[in-house]
């Protein structure tokens, strides 16, 4: 298995609140990847990255914002969590040479805001 | 957005039984990628094709990376317990960001009552 883990996994949190998940890699990849899960939409992709300080938006990306300062580290941030944001959110990670195209996934946090 | 159309949603399966699923879409792919998700947990990676006609094995599962470039197909031979969960293909449209992978629906494979 890919070393690739989130945090925290559950969270709960209320509108309004600011929120960060955690994608920690031990793979050394390039690449990195946050995608959310919802029913009837399968996986979206937020952001992504394709190195230290090189990120880029994704199909769904309003109201998230990400950072990355270390290889292993890929952050999503919700400023201002809304009810429309419960969701499952997946990390993946590619190194981008091998085929080029091939994402691993973390395990997931599920995320509720009341 | 670009869609892949994967079909079917659901399926039933009885131990044993032999079991097809695809992925179709309009555009080119230069990359189909299938993976299962069990409840609770993230996608799995099973195979990858990279050529068009390509067919690739792993185990009781075989996919093929349809000639047109346009679809994409999966089957399961002899199926077991375990191969319940969410099946999931994934493309890289030809001319698309680097890595960014459009995703198919899923398809779910249930053991019949």
């Amino acid at each position: 298995d890919a070393g690739i883990t989130q945090s925290p996994r559950h969270k709960v949190t209320e509108t309004g609140t600011p929120v960060t998940l955690r994608c920690h890699q031990t793979e050394n990849h390039r690449y990195m990847y946050w995608y959310r899960q919802d029913p009837g939409h399968g996986l979206r992709l937020i952001h992504y990255s394709y190195g230290v300080k090189d990120t880029d938006k994704g199909e769904v990306s309003d109201g998230y914002s990400v950072s990355r300062s270390k290889t292993e580290d890929f952050l999503l941030t919700l400023e201002s969590a809304t009810s429309s944001q419960t969701s499952v959110y997946f990390c993946a990670i590619s190194d981008g040479f091998s085929g080029g195209y091939e994402q691993y996934f973390g395990p997931g946090t599920r995320l509720t805001v009341t | 957005g670009q869609q892949l159309n994967q079909s079917p949603q659901s399926m039933f399966i009885q131990e044993g039984e032999d079991v097809s699923m695809n992925c179709t879409s309009s555009s080119i792919f230069n990359t189909w990628l299938w993976y299962k998700q069990d409840p609770g947990e993230g996608p799995v990676l099973l195979i990858a094709l990279y050529k068009a006609g390509e067919l690739t094995s792993n185990g009781r599962l075989t996919a093929q990376f349809g000639i047109t470039r346009k679809d994409s197909f999966l089957n399961i031979s002899a199926s077991i317990p375990s191969d319940v969960g969410i099946y999931f293909c994934a493309g890289q449209l030809q001319g698309g960001s680097q890595g960014n992978l459009i995703f198919g629906k899923g398809t779910k494979l249930s053991v019949k009552p």
